[in-house]
């Protein structure tokens, strides 16, 4: 596709069930980003992919949550044991390569519902 | 830590006035700074983007403006339409840690017909 995809558009889950968010960022890109949005403030850092280096995960708030990267594509954020504060807009981005200045693709996000 | 905020939440403007949209940042050693928008149910959009070694850039209808002295960035739109309306991030990059990009929590502009 064009652009970063993002799939499901919306997710509402029970609390302490698992969910797995997908993120296909635009052919070529070597560098995939996970951010959390919570309702009315800025993007937060969860991890980072770039190429086959291992990820940057200083940024996801605990051992609930995990992400992969398979082929240098495709990524699954997956959290688990969902929490009522887990629920937010969870963006994914891309980027030809993840040097200091380069643009970064949003995808239109998953929200994630909690109850 | 790293810390970038916006001095006002929201900002209404008149359609046709220019709208001008400040950043703060805390890490000195930021490098690169970008401003994004975001639309109602869409992920944030690239405007704009500036170097530390620059003091000013220009788009289609928007300036950046960045002052190190006092760790102060801005936004300036010329001629806001109604589809400038949207949430506008400013966000840094840089410092000990340069995969990441540090956002502030945005202000929502309004544009009034």
């Amino acid at each position: 596709g064009a652009g970063v995809s993002q799939s499901p558009s919306n997710k509402v889950t029970e609390k302490g069930k698992d969910v797995e968010l997908r993120c296909d960022p635009i052919s070529g890109h070597t560098a995939l980003y996970w951010y959390r949005q919570s309702l009315g403030q800025g993007l937060e850092f969860l991890i980072y992919f770039q190429g086959n280096s291992a990820p940057d995960k200083s940024g996801l708030p605990s051992d609930r949550f995990s992400a992969e990267r398979t082929g240098g594509s495709v990524s699954t954020l997956t959290i688990q044991r969902t929490q009522q504060e887990d629920s937010a807009v969870y963006l994914c981005a891309s980027s030809f390569d993840g040097g200091r200045a380069n643009e970064q693709f949003f995808g239109p996000g998953t929200r994630l519902t909690v109850l | 830590g790293e810390s970038v905020g916006l001095h006002l939440p929201t900002l209404s403007v008149q359609e046709g006035d220019n709208s001008i949209i400040n950043c703060a940042y805390s890490n000195s050693a930021s490098d690169y700074f970008i401003w994004y928008k975001q639309e109602s149910g869409k992920g944030p959009q690239f405007i704009i983007d500036i170097r530390s070694n620059m003091d000013k850039r220009q788009g289609q209808r928007v300036t950046v403006l960045l002052n190190k002295t006092v760790k102060h960035l801005s936004l300036q739109i010329a001629a806001t339409q109604p589809g400038d309306s949207a949430v506008y991030f400013c966000a840094e990059k840089g410092g000990y840690n340069f995969n990441k990009f540090y956002f502030g929590s945005g202000t929502k502009l309004n544009v009034k017909p």
